[in-house]
């Protein structure tokens, strides 16, 4: 069975701080890699796609993979209030797979 | 713009009276699949169609069904719905060619 697993948190960060999440998944198959960030009440939103081991930048987000150790962080950046959220790491093993998701880390932007 | 629409955007019914929930898109993807988060949980694939071919998961109880009449829509029908199938339903698209998926706003499901 696929498990993802992530810290549920309440993980507090000082804005402009640096957040550091992380999430291991069991499926040494899994192929692509994603996180999502989620409002309360809404539904996911794309935040990052990594499929290769190493670091991936886009603006204040950052994603690293290590598939030998089945481990996929983010790190967001001058962190601000508005980051404020629940970030769902998810994977898949590719093809038509749907995403097996991970529980999420609620994310709290002390301003 | 294009975009995975969900309608509608909350739904209240009664124990065992059936539902239907809708979602449509504009993205012309290929695979529309159908999540439940249940409060404070992570996201459960249901079931996806791929074209016409529809994919159940194992897990997922019969009284889910699913229809995809044409690439547009793709329609959730809960059969008897209980008080555990409260949740906000996901509906999200892919491109073949592509990996990421694209997800609506969610219809959260309320059963009295």
């Amino acid at each position: 069975q696929k498990e993802v697993e992530q810290n549920s948190g309440p993980l507090s960060v000082p804005e402009g701080a640096i957040a550091s999440l992380n999430c291991t998944y069991s499926d040494r198959g899994s192929q692509s890699f994603f996180w999502y960030r989620q409002y309360s009440g809404k539904s996911p939103e794309l935040i990052m796609s990594i499929y290769s081991n190493g670091d991936k930048e886009d603006g204040r987000f950052t994603a690293q993979l290590n598939k030998a150790s089945q481990y996929v962080s983010l790190l967001i950046r001058d962190s601000q209030p508005s980051d404020s959220a629940t970030y769902l790491c998810a994977v898949t093993g590719g093809g038509a797979d749907g995403l097996t998701f991970g529980k999420g880390t609620h994310l709290i932007i002390q301003p | 713009d294009a975009m995975v629409i969900q309608n509608p955007r909350y739904q209240v019914t009664q124990f065992g009276k059936p539902v239907t929930l809708s979602c449509s898109q504009t993205l012309n993807h290929n695979v529309m699949y159908w999540y439940q988060q249940k409060s404070s949980q992570a996201p459960k694939l249901l079931f996806h169609y791929y074209d016409k071919d529809f994919n159940n998961e194992a897990d997922t109880p019969d009284n889910f069904q699913s229809r995809r009449p044409n690439t547009s829509f793709c329609f959730l029908d809960i059969r008897s719905p209980g008080l555990g199938d409260a949740a906000m339903y996901l509906c999200a698209t892919r491109d073949r060619a592509q990996e990421t998926q694209y997800f609506g706003p969610g219809t959260r499901l309320l059963v009295l």
